[in-house]
């Protein structure tokens, strides 16, 4: 039981690039969110699915992408990086009925410059 | 959209003192959730309330859950050096438990 999974764990992109942050979950969680956590502004909802095939915004989903094709995996791509971008991006999953909160992955720190 | 905003954003404190974080939302939520993230770690879940005034313990850590589901508050008894951490409140708002929203977070210094 791995729990949630992210990778890279370190990327530096160049302005312009494009980019996908891998997130996997083995728990069966439904529901699964990508957040972004910049110093002093705590973490910030980028897009969040309550199920396979269900994506929705969250607080800051300009410039990134998400798709939802099986309930395990949820990729977070990165259109064309901006130094705006740069952040540490978490990965996390819960059960709909969120008894237990939800679980966070280790995290990508991605620097664009 | 929703907001949630936490105060304060900085404690310092001696050691075996108390500490509180306040946390305070927009609307009304479904739940609110408490996560701990050490420095360098992720955030990692400590407990949810889902009642109208509800009040849980575990061990030194009193939280509770407003009558309105609006507030929530977290209280640390007799604070030791392995409290240190920002502390997270978190909740989805009524009706989309799916979006989870954060508060910025109270980091907690303590002083052997």
């Amino acid at each position: 039981n791995a729990g949630v999974t992210q990778t890279p764990k370190f990327q530096v992109l160049k302005t312009g690039q494009s980019m996908t942050l891998q997130c996997a979950q083995d728990m069966n969680h439904e529901y699964m969110s990508w957040y972004r956590q910049d110093p002093g502004m705590g973490l910030r909802l980028i897009h969040y699915s309550v199920g396979a095939g269900i994506t929705d915004q969250g607080e800051v989903p300009n410039g990134y992408n998400v798709s939802r094709s099986t309930t395990e995996d949820f990729p977070l791509r990165l259109l064309s990086a901006a130094p705006s971008q740069t952040s540490v991006y978490f990965c996390a999953s819960s059960y709909s009925r969120q008894s237990y909160g939800y679980t966070f992955g280790s995290g990508t720190r991605l620097t664009v410059v | 959209g929703q907001q949630v905003m936490q105060i304060p954003q900085y404690q310092h404190v001696q050691e075996g003192e108390d500490f509180t974080t306040y946390c305070n939302s927009s609307t009304t939520l479904s739940n609110i959730q408490w996560y701990k993230q050490r420095p360098g770690g992720h955030p990692v879940f400590l407990i949810q309330l889902v009642k109208s005034g509800e009040v849980k313990k575990q061990k030194r850590l009193t939280f509770q859950f407003g009558e309105a589901k609006k507030n929530s508050s977290l209280h640390i008894t007799a604070t030791q050096t392995t409290d240190v951490g920002t502390y997270f409140c978190a909740g989805p708002p009524s009706g989309n438990t799916g979006k989870l929203i954060f508060g910025q977070g109270t980091t907690l210094q303590v002083k052997p």
